[in-house]
């Protein structure tokens, strides 16, 4: 079965540096998504991608961050000046087979560690 | 930010037993109501997406109901097994682009 794949697993990073996560979606899927997850607290909303664009954001994705499709099969976040506070679990997911995604469940990525000392 | 509650945070139950969990999201703007099942050092896995008042699904011995007026939706487990050991995450969607997550049901199935 397609799955959502996510690199690396683990990213360690020093305060200030630039960090970006990286993502293959399911190949066709056309929605695409970036959550995260701090220690202890709820998986919280970043963004949401379609047709080349941010379609949502939320309050937590703010100038520091950005996202890209570069070659239609990578979704990357960027984060470019990381905080400690930006340390969290980060998942990309997917979505939608064409149709609107009202009720498409997400599929998530194994996600990416970030730690920002 | 949407409030959605789930609860208990965390349940010890023994082999075999039958088990429940609650989530509970606003009764306004809603479009759906997805249940995920995260075990650890894994992505959560899509259990159900639920979309109409009333709507009940199943898969295996899991189920869940959905109650869109007053605004929760219940998950049991019927029999449980170790391998049912996870965090369970509901997401209230209320549009295309946007789920709000609970912070999860942590059940243990002691063997």
């Amino acid at each position: 079965e397609p799955e959502v794949t996510q690199t690396p697993s683990h990213q360690v990073t020093q305060m200030g540096q630039e960090v970006i996560l990286r993502c293959v979606p399911i190949s066709n899927h056309l929605y695409f998504y970036w959550y995260r997850q701090i220690l202890g607290q709820k998986v919280e909303f970043l963004v949401s991608f379609y047709n080349n664009e941010i379609s949502e954001k939320s309050e937590i994705f703010d100038d520091q961050f950005s996202v890209e499709r570069p070659d239609g099969s990578n979704f990357t976040l960027k984060i470019r000046s990381t905080k400690l506070e930006d340390s969290a679990m980060y998942f990309c997911a997917s979505t939608g087979r064409g149709a609107l995604p009202y009720n498409s469940p997400l599929h998530f990525g194994n996600g990416t560690r970030l730690t920002v000392t | 930010i949407l409030n959605v509650e789930q609860s208990p945070q965390s349940l010890h139950v023994q082999e075999g037993d039958s088990t429940n969990f609650t989530c509970s999201f606003p009764s306004s703007n809603f479009y759906a109501l997805h249940w995920y099942r995260w075990e650890t050092a894994k992505s959560p896995e899509a259990l159900f997406v639920m979309t109409l008042n009333g709507d009940e699904k199943k898969k295996g011995r899991i189920s869940a109901t959905l109650n869109t007026k007053e605004g929760y939706s219940y998950l049991y487990i019927k029999g449980s097994q170790p391998e049912d050991s996870a965090t369970y995450l509901c997401a209230f969607q209320t549009g295309a682009n946007n789920l709000f997550f609970g912070t999860g049901t942590r059940l243990t199935v002691i063997p």
